[in-house]
């Protein structure tokens, strides 16, 4: 059981918004950034928001993070196809000493 | 381009040791101020961090299997390794290798290998 908590699945219809939650504690979501990553079926999970807000070059500004206390939140707007994929947040746990994952949220494209 | 690859046997017997190792290709291992660390992932499952190093020999280890892992670093080889004891079915799973970037306000995986699948069975 994941010390972060995230949806275990979303859903939504090509260019809708959706949003995915991810719930920790304050020794990590509290008080570290949060990363998310993108895991498409069967590949590596590749880095998609990182320090809360923050957009790799190369990532689509579709994908949008924000933080808010213990929560962040993933958005993604104008949904594709293509979207359709595991998404995992992480943050450092200071009590811990160690990184964790939410459980993942598995997106589907209807 | 930094890439990382992970390597070793893909069966492995209960109550045995897991061993993987991680070459990084494209940087030296040692340059910047990074930590290498494993990550694994069971079947139809999510994420599960295993532990780090720093070039430096530094480790930090996942609470929940402290007891039987071992990350260590290879600047020689520009590798980086994992050895976990006494493993069980429940150790089954794809391994990845990633390399993460901190800095003072940021910390994330950005570099990960592509993921080798180890199957704990006699």
């Amino acid at each position: 059981q994941s010390v972060v908590t995230q949806p275990p699945s979303a859903s939504g219809t090509p260019g809708q918004r959706v949003t995915i939650s991810c719930s920790g504690s304050t020794s990590n979501t509290g008080r570290n950034t949060v990363n998310w990553y993108q895991q498409l079926p069967r590949t590596a999970p590749k880095l998609l928001i990182y320090s809360n807000d923050q957009r790799p070059s190369g990532v689509p500004d579709r994908f949008s993070g924000s933080k808010s206390g213990t929560s962040a939140s993933l958005a993604i707007s104008g949904l594709q196809s293509e979207d359709e994929a595991d998404y995992y947040c992480a943050a450092w746990d200071d009590s811990l000493n160690a990184w964790v994952f939410g459980g993942g949220t598995k997106l589907t494209v209807l | 381009q930094v890439q990382l690859q992970e390597s070793g046997p893909g069966l492995v017997k209960p109550s045995q040791t897991l061993s993987l190792t991680c070459t990084v290709s494209g940087g030296s291992i040692s340059s910047g101020s990074y930590y290498w660390s494993w990550i694994r992932q069971p079947a139809g499952k999510g994420l599960e961090w295993i532990g780090r190093v720093s070039i430096t020999g530094s480790t930090n280890y996942n609470p929940s299997l402290k007891s039987r892992v071992n990350v260590s670093v290879d600047t020689s080889k520009n590798q980086f390794a994992l050895k976990l004891s006494s493993v069980t079915a429940a150790d089954t799973a794809v391994y990845y290798c990633a390399r993460e970037t901190s800095s003072s306000w940021y910390a994330v995986f950005g570099y990960w290998g592509q993921g080798t699948l180890v199957t704990v069975s006699s």
